[in-house]
């Protein structure tokens, strides 16, 4: 499967504040996929990007897959503590089944 | 739909036991997957099924065993426990092919081996 590389590993924000994790491959992607997963949860799925340029957005959540298909961010406005949790990108893997990134843990400060 | 369930939710093994961690989903998926998941390093694939009867490796298959004999169920046999494999495992499925990656995980089963 694709490598994808993912920084950065932690993130404290104080709550309000901005938070940016980014995703990158060495090789074009044909998609990228995000997740979150809540502290002793599971992964969840957010979103799928498939288009060079892509950006969408879910209420304070913005997703992006750069033009060349190499890279992706999730970028969450105004963090609030039900923010906390680990975001992962996947990047295609054999089969279909996606390659996950190591994760971004983000914590937010009340 | 219960969608994926796993089962134990907790397990304790000691070293050089057996055990097999179940995964059932009612969603009549064709991919199933097992992924290990260890502090750091995010997940990891296992094992992974494209339908019933058809398996195959991921990055890290050494010391894990799978069969998928019907489309709902993907059991990872653990053939001797080993402390390297204290993690915590989850199971995932999606409907398969081209556009439809999305994955569905269960809630994980965390293994201790002593």
């Amino acid at each position: 499967g694709q490598q994808v590389m993912q920084i950065p590993q932690y993130q404290h924000v104080q709550e309000g504040e901005d938070f940016t994790t980014y995703c990158n491959s060495s090789t074009t992607l044909s998609n990228i996929q995000w997740y979150k997963q809540r502290p002793g949860g599971h992964p969840v799925f957010l979103i799928q990007l498939v288009k060079s340029g892509e950006v969408k957005k879910q209420k304070r959540l913005t997703f992006q897959f750069g033009e060349a298909k190499k890279n992706s961010s999730l970028h969450i406005t105004a963090t609030q503590t039900t923010d906390v949790g680990t975001y992962f990108c996947a990047g295609p893997g054999g089969s279909y089944i996606p390659t996950f990134g190591r994760g971004t843990s983000l914590i937010v400060h009340p | 739909n219960a969608g994926v369930t796993q089962t134990p939710k907790f397990q304790v093994l000691k070293t050089g036991q057996s055990m097999t961690l179940q995964c059932a989903q009612d969603m009549n998926h064709e991919y199933m997957s097992w992924y290990r998941q260890d502090p750091g390093m995010g997940l990891r694939l296992i094992h992974y099924s494209v339908g019933a009867g058809i398996t195959d490796q991921g990055e890290v298959p050494n010391g894990y065993n799978v069969s998928r004999s019907t489309t709902e169920d993907f059991p990872l046999r653990l053939l001797s426990a080993a402390p390297s494999q204290t993690s915590v495992y989850f199971c995932a499925s999606s409907y398969g092919g081209e556009g439809s990656y999305e994955q569905y995980f269960g809630p994980g089963t965390r293994l201790t081996v002593t």
